[in-house]
């Protein structure tokens, strides 16, 4: 079964510090993204990712630099960390030529004091 | 850009009746209409999908219609069951599929009263 996790998977950071999410996925999908959850927003894209070394904008991607060092592997980095960055994030991989089933993560819930 | 538009933001019914869950978008090339369903305190998963080649599509008891002249889409449950409550989410692909990218409306809460 596909397999996508998440780390942290809750974490309080301060206003103006740097925070690391981390993606790690066993579906060897090529495809992988970044979104974020905010009550009455759904979801937003906010970076991802077609080629390992290789990063794309989403629809929300200031405040926010995505990195991804191996096929399998996909982070969020937020260099600045401020209260309006408070939400739950979740990744996510397809397979998007065979097939276009996202396979999400359980989710990183990240408040910023 | 696509923009997504669930009509509805909660939904109640009763265990037993049918429930639907509408969604329009604004992206006449849009060619791909997922529905993915996020339980209480859970992640999301896929469950029913649609693309523009056809406009009505069923698995077990979950519908999906396409009406593409009017931009709309929609899940239809029918027989609803307790383990039917969740978020769910629709969501639209955009032009050319553009490269994996989806567009999810801002979801519905459906609530299954026995």
């Amino acid at each position: 079964e596909a397999a996508v996790t998440q780390s942290p998977r809750s974490k309080v950071a301060v206003t103006g510090g740097k925070v690391t999410l981390s993606c790690h996925q066993t579906n060897n999908h090529d495809y992988m993204y970044w979104y974020r959850q905010d009550t009455g927003h759904g979801l937003r894209l906010i970076h991802y990712s077609y080629v390992a070394d290789s990063t794309e904008k989403g629809d929300i991607p200031d405040g926010y630099k995505a990195s991804r060092p191996s096929q399998e592997n996909f982070s969020l980095i937020l260099e600045l960390a401020s209260l309006s960055q408070t939400a739950v994030y979740f990744c996510a991989s397809s397979d998007w030529d065979s097939s276009y089933e996202q396979y999400f993560g359980p989710g990183t819930r990240l408040t910023v004091l | 850009g696509e923009k997504v538009e669930q009509h509805e933001s909660t939904l109640s019914v009763r265990e037993g009746d049918s429930a639907v869950i509408n969604c329009t978008y604004t992206d006449t090339a849009s060619s791909y209409f997922p529905w993915y369903k996020q339980e209480a305190g859970k992640s999301l998963h896929f469950v029913i999908d649609i693309r523009s080649n056809v406009d009505r599509k069923q698995s077990q008891r979950l519908i999906v219609l396409l009406d593409k002249k009017a931009k709309r889409f929609s899940l239809h449950i029918t027989a609803t069951q307790p383990e039917d409550s969740a978020i769910y989410f629709c969501a639209a692909s955009g032009m050319n599929y553009n490269q994996g990218k989806l567009i999810f409306g801002q979801g519905t809460k459906l609530s299954i009263k026995p």
